[in-house]
């Protein structure tokens, strides 16, 4: 099993231009997140998905946006990307168990908006 | 509101001798509580995780962690560490599959 995986591995976008990070995972789990990772402020819940076609709100989720078409894969989209944009972005995957979910990462995308 | 402190952004240990990560945390409820490590260029790894009962517990890379409700506190410990532990430390509290994180411990591992 592969886990969960991440493309790309790196970007660097220009202000205002938009682009799609693909994460897909092979464990046949139900839920889904996104994550941005900035120094000094640990993990930030962007967006998550508990199942296929159903999507929510995080803590930090203006910006983007999400979809979730397949169970396996979970899109994070940036319309017009902004310096403040600039992190790293982290997929996470887990089996619901009434709480006490495990989640599973990614390897993680760097982004750099210029 | 949940949320997570861990006061140190940063500790060096020398390799063979103990280590503990504090870490506080806020939440209404009886909370679950997870310890995640990161090494460089990766992505996070469960250590350990705690529900209910016994109040100490064990999790991988020979780490543990102590729950105490009255101090709101679950700090991680290593008797003895070795120099590939060296990495970024989380804590992180939730319930119903949402986590709120701490900002992180790094450890400094030296010879």
């Amino acid at each position: 099993n592969a886990g969960v995986t991440q493309t790309p591995k790196f970007r660097v976008l220009k202000t205002g231009q938009s682009m799609t990070l693909l994460c897909a995972q092979d464990m046949n789990h139900e839920y889904m997140y996104w994550y941005r990772q900035d120094p000094g402020m640990g993990l930030r819940l962007i967006h998550y998905s508990v199942g296929e076609g159903t999507t929510a709100k995080g803590e930090v989720p203006d910006g983007y946006n999400v979809s979730r078409l397949k169970k396996q894969n979970f899109l994070l989209g940036l319309e017009s990307a902004a310096p403040s944009q600039t992190s790293v972005y982290f997929c996470a995957s887990s089996y619901p168990t009434g709480g006490q979910e495990t989640q599973y990462f990614g390897p993680g995308t760097r982004l750099l908006v210029l | 509101a949940q949320s997570v402190t861990q006061p140190d952004i940063h500790i060096t240990v020398s390799e063979g001798a103990s280590l503990e990560l504090r870490c506080n945390y806020s939440y209404g409820a009886t909370p679950y509580l997870f310890w995640y490590v990161q090494s460089p260029g990766q992505g996070l790894q469960l250590l350990l995780k705690y529900f209910s009962g016994d109040t100490l517990v064990q999790g991988i890379k020979g780490f543990e962690a102590e729950f105490k409700r009255s101090q709101s506190s679950f700090n991680l410990r290593k008797p003895s560490v070795h120099w590939s532990d060296a990495a970024e430390y989380f804590c992180a509290v939730g319930n119903d599959y949402k986590l709120s994180f701490g900002a992180g411990t790094t450890v400094t591992v030296r010879a």
